[in-house]
């Protein structure tokens, strides 16, 4: 069975400008969340979805955003980049909707803002 | 609320050496605890993970037991190798959460010479 892709792997953006990072889960996973990981913040939780619908959402600002789609695919939008954006962004799927699930990881998307 | 603390890293050890990443966690209810391993570059990767007290999660020669009492989960492996560098992540899920917000412990770098 296929891993979590992330697509793009690197991006290269400019401060004012918008990104937008995808997310293929595991197939048959309906769970996706993303997290933010920095040297100077460790990993943070930004959101997770479940059948499209939004279950939960971190302490980060209207500037991030995200959706899922009917296949499960997920995307996450950050607009009016900040240089304090710059980070590893990684995506995580599970199959259900328990708390306990194990969560998979995707390599990540490194993006950096100038 | 919920949260993971690790010992801070680096840890550097020589190859065939013992070693020991200690974790504590507070949480409400009954967690699910988990590893995560980042080598360098790539996505976090589950190393091993504990549902239950007293269960005992392990893969690729590391180990950690499910310490109620202590409220620990800490990790070891008896002969570490140069492969084995990479930063170890500590996690809990809460076992009460209706959704599965993942809590990170900030991480330790392990660092393995020949």
């Amino acid at each position: 069975k296929a891993g979590v892709t992330q697509t793009p792997r690197y991006l290269i953006k400019t401060r004012g400008q918008q990104v937008t990072l995808s997310c293929s889960p595991i197939s048959g996973h309906r769970s996706v969340s993303w997290y933010q990981q920095t040297p100077g913040q460790g990993l943070q939780f930004l959101f997770e979805y479940f059948s499209e619908t939004q279950r939960n959402k971190g302490n980060f600002p209207g500037r991030f955003s995200g959706r899922q789609f009917s296949n499960s695919r997920s995307e996450m939008n950050v607009s009016t980049l900040e240089l304090g954006d710059s980070a590893l962004y990684l995506c995580a799927s599970f199959p259900g909707y328990t708390s306990t699930d194990t969560q998979y990881f995707g390599p990540g998307t490194r993006l950096t803002v100038l | 609320g919920n949260s993971v603390t690790q010992m801070e890293g680096p840890v550097t050890l020589s190859e065939e050496a013992f070693l020991t990443i200690n974790c504590t966690y507070t949480a409400t209810g009954y967690p699910s605890l988990f590893w995560y391993v980042q080598y360098p570059g790539e996505g976090l990767q589950l190393l091993l993970k504990a549902t239950k007290a007293d269960d005992k999660g392990s893969n690729k020669g590391f180990e950690a037991t499910y310490r109620k009492e202590t409220t620990s989960f800490h990790l070891e492996k008896g002969s570490v190798q140069v492969s084995d560098s990479a930063v170890y992540f500590c996690a809990l899920i809460s076992g009460y959460s209706s959704a599965s917000k993942i809590i990170f412990g900030s991480g330790t770098r392990l660092s393995i010479r020949p």
